[in-house]
């Protein structure tokens, strides 16, 4: 496995742009999973597809947030007219079936997004 | 509500010292079970796992952990404490049934090492 890779590493923008982070997860894997990581806090889940489709968003997840997983392998997720409360750090994961169950999730390194 | 509690912000030990980290999970049933490191800057490392069987589990890195269903905790350990092991450490939790989407982190320990 080469892991799950996450671009870019380090992301500054100015109040209002909009980004957009890509993860690209272990070969395989089907399950891809969004978590947001503010400062002194733990992950917090975001979004997560199956193959191609997104089966669940959380309610942190505002409609200037958007996530696709287009042909089920690499995701994008992109904010819209960026706040500075979404300065956090952004981490993706991937999972696959093993005896029945999606039962571990390998991390990313995550996309430092600061917002000025 | 599914919850994840650590209780200790921030940990001090010298190394060599024995360590545990504390943490205690509020779930309808017995979830699955981690610990992850993460050091400055970087994504999370997973050390151990818990998902049934024997309560006590061995990780990488010299690290084990205690599952007790009557204290609703697993806490993490290591007899003896190495100066890389300086990081944030993050329990966390999974539904053992269906929906098990959603991995429910608690707020990390930060752990300083001094020599």
């Amino acid at each position: 496995d080469t892991g799950v890779s996450q671009d870019p590493r380090h992301k500054i923008t100015k109040r209002g742009q909009n980004v957009t982070f890509r993860c690209d997860p272990i070969s395989e894997h089907n399950r891809l999973y969004w978590y947001r990581q503010t400062l002194g806090q733990g992950p917090e889940f975001l979004t997560y597809f199956q193959n191609e489709a997104q089966l669940e968003k959380s309610r942190l997840l505002s409609d200037r947030f958007s996530a696709e997983r287009p042909k089920g392998s690499f995701s994008t997720l992109e904010i819209q007219r960026t706040e500075q409360g979404d300065s956090a750090m952004y981490l993706c994961a991937s999972s696959r079936l093993v005896g029945g169950s999606y039962n571990e999730q390998f991390f990313g390194p995550g996309t430092r997004l600061t917002v000025l | 509500a599914q919850s994840v509690t650590q209780p200790d912000i921030h940990i001090t030990v010298s190394e060599g010292a024995s360590l545990e980290l504390r943490c205690n999970y509020s779930y309808g049933a017995t979830p699955y079970l981690f610990w992850y490191v993460q050091s400055p800057g970087q994504g999370l490392q997973l050390l151990l796992k818990y998902f049934s069987g024997d309560t006590l589990v061995q990780g990488i890195k010299g690290f084990e952990a205690e599952f007790k269903r009557s204290q609703s905790s697993f806490n993490l350990r290591k007899p003896s404490v190495h100066w890389s092991d300086a990081a944030e450490y993050f329990c966390a939790a999974l539904n053992s049934g269906g929906s098990n989407y959603k991995l429910t982190f608690g707020k990390g320990t930060l752990l300083t090492v001094n020599p």
